[in-house]
């Protein structure tokens, strides 16, 4: 089936504009989760979604950076007056919720954002 | 919160030859470690997990070791092959339904023909 897909997959933008990146999970997939990864570097943890919900937000830097799950679906990430150590990319993953078994989290192929 | 540390940053084994990349720990409520191989410019894909109630795992020419007492575990890989040439992660998570993962820094692994 269709693994976990991001747009766009490239990203160019000004410092202090509005960016939304877009994360289409696994369909079936309850658990959906963003990653910032800079060069050299692991994934860093931003926010996980249980359903509609963020069941845990503690990684978001500061209240620039928001995301949304509306339908328990799709995500989006939404970065306000960006700046340029925002640049990196930005991964999503998702996982079916089954209490232990089988909750791999499948990544997907990252959105590049370049803050100019 | 969790902190792992990663070891060694960058590897290079001839063909044939074994690799092994460790991890360490630091909150022993952690009890989910997966590796994740990523090629460059590609996703993470999970290669191979342990939970904290088994000492190894094998799977092929891979295989993963926990020691929970002293909070580390490691990667093996026997047999190497060109392909597995790319930087592997290591992950730490606390698994009571889905919670973040929080890795390594990453190794780069070079296979030399």
């Amino acid at each position: 089936g269709a693994g976990v897909s991001q747009t766009p997959s490239n990203k160019v933008t000004e410092k202090g504009k509005y960016v939304e990146l877009r994360c289409d999970p696994i369909s079936g997939h309850t658990a959906l989760y963003w990653y910032r990864q800079s060069l050299g570097q692991g994934p860093e943890f931003l926010i996980y979604f249980q359903g509609t919900g963020a069941a845990d937000d503690s990684g978001l830097p500061n209240d620039r950076f928001f995301a949304v799950r509306p339908e328990g679906s799709v995500s989006t990430l939404k970065i306000q007056r960006t700046e340029r150590g925002d640049s990196a990319v930005y991964l999503c993953a998702s996982s079916s919720y089954t209490s232990g078994r089988d909750d791999t989290q499948y990544f997907g192929p990252g959105t590049r954002l370049t803050v100019l | 919160g969790e902190n792992v540390e990663q070891h060694p940053s960058t590897l290079s084994v001839q063909e044939g030859d074994s690799a092994v990349i460790k991890c360490t720990y630091s909150d022993s409520a952690s009890n989910y470690f997966p590796w994740y191989k990523q090629e460059l410019g590609k996703r993470p894909q999970l290669i191979i997990d342990i939970r904290s109630n088994v000492g190894e795992k094998k799977d092929q020419r891979i295989a993963v070791t926990l020691n929970k007492t002293a909070k580390h575990f490691s990667l093996h890989i026997t047999e190497t092959q060109p392909e597995d040439s790319a930087v592997y992660f290591c992950a730490a998570q606390f698994n009571f339904g889905n919670e973040k993962l929080t890795f390594g820094t990453g190794t780069r692994l070079t296979i030399i023909p």
